[in-house]
């Protein structure tokens, strides 16, 4: 099956610096990757949809200036955290559209755990 | 509103005992998708089933089984003579298709816990 990796699995990190997520579908193309969050105890929620070569679309609430997303190429889209705070822990998540199946077909990456101290 | 509904924020049950987890949902789409996930601790979302809108069996995977019916918006899933390492967070989840590239709603999850 298609496999999706994140890097770094975790990350620790002081207020006020930023730090980089990266999402890459292995072993297929992907034109259209999805981004989620999820507190401790809490369900997924969706933060934004990446395209390649276009601008990402935000889900209402998830502030663009400080979630920067770049979907550059068919294999890679990151996720910017900018001047992180504590509030910003959290478990990332992000997923691939399979460009093969329906729409709704997606795979998962395994996650990144960001801490912000 | 297009939503899905996990009542259940917890289930625990002991070794071999059946647990049923319920999932409601709610949309208007005629055609649309619903999925169930397991989240273990190790985090990582495991698929474990799609269901598409017009296909009403139920179906069995093993010690897993859907119950899907349209009637009531409820696709619930059981797992049979459950096990230790059946210990996980299920999500249930509605493929939306709100707009041109569509996105998945999650349910809130239930935790299963099974002790030996």
């Amino acid at each position: 099956g298609a496999v999706v990796s994140q890097h770094p699995s975790w990350v620790i990190c002081k207020s006020g610096t930023s730090v980089k997520i990266e999402c890459r579908s292995l072993d297929f193309q992907a034109t259209t990757m999805f981004w989620y969050r999820q507190f401790p105890k809490q369900s997924l929620m969706l933060m934004a949809t990446s395209n390649e070569g276009s601008k990402a679309t935000y889900e209402q609430g998830v502030e663009k200036d400080k979630f920067l997303i770049n979907h550059a190429s068919l294999t890679l889209s990151t996720l910017t955290v900018t001047s992180a705070h504590p509030e910003d822990s959290s478990f990332y998540i992000c997923s691939a559209r399979d460009p093969f199946g329906g729409s709704y077909e997606q795979y998962f990456g395994p996650g990144t755990r960001l801490t912000v101290t | 509103a297009q939503k899905v509904t996990q009542a259940q924020t917890e289930i625990s049950v002991v070794e071999k005992e059946d647990v049923t987890l319920d999932c409601v949902y709610e949309t208007r789409d005629t055609t649309y998708y619903l999925f169930w996930y397991k989240q273990p601790p190790s985090g990582e979302l495991v698929f474990l089933i799609r269901r598409n809108s017009f296909d009403e069996q139920n179906e069995i995977s093993g010690r897993y089984s859907w119950n899907f019916q349209k009637s009531t918006s409820s696709f619930n899933f059981t797992i049979t003579a459950s096990q230790v390492v059946d210990s996980a967070v299920y999500f249930c989840a509605l493929w939306m298709t709100t707009d041109s590239w569509g996105k998945l709603q999650f349910g809130a999850g239930t935790q299963v816990v099974v002790t030996p």
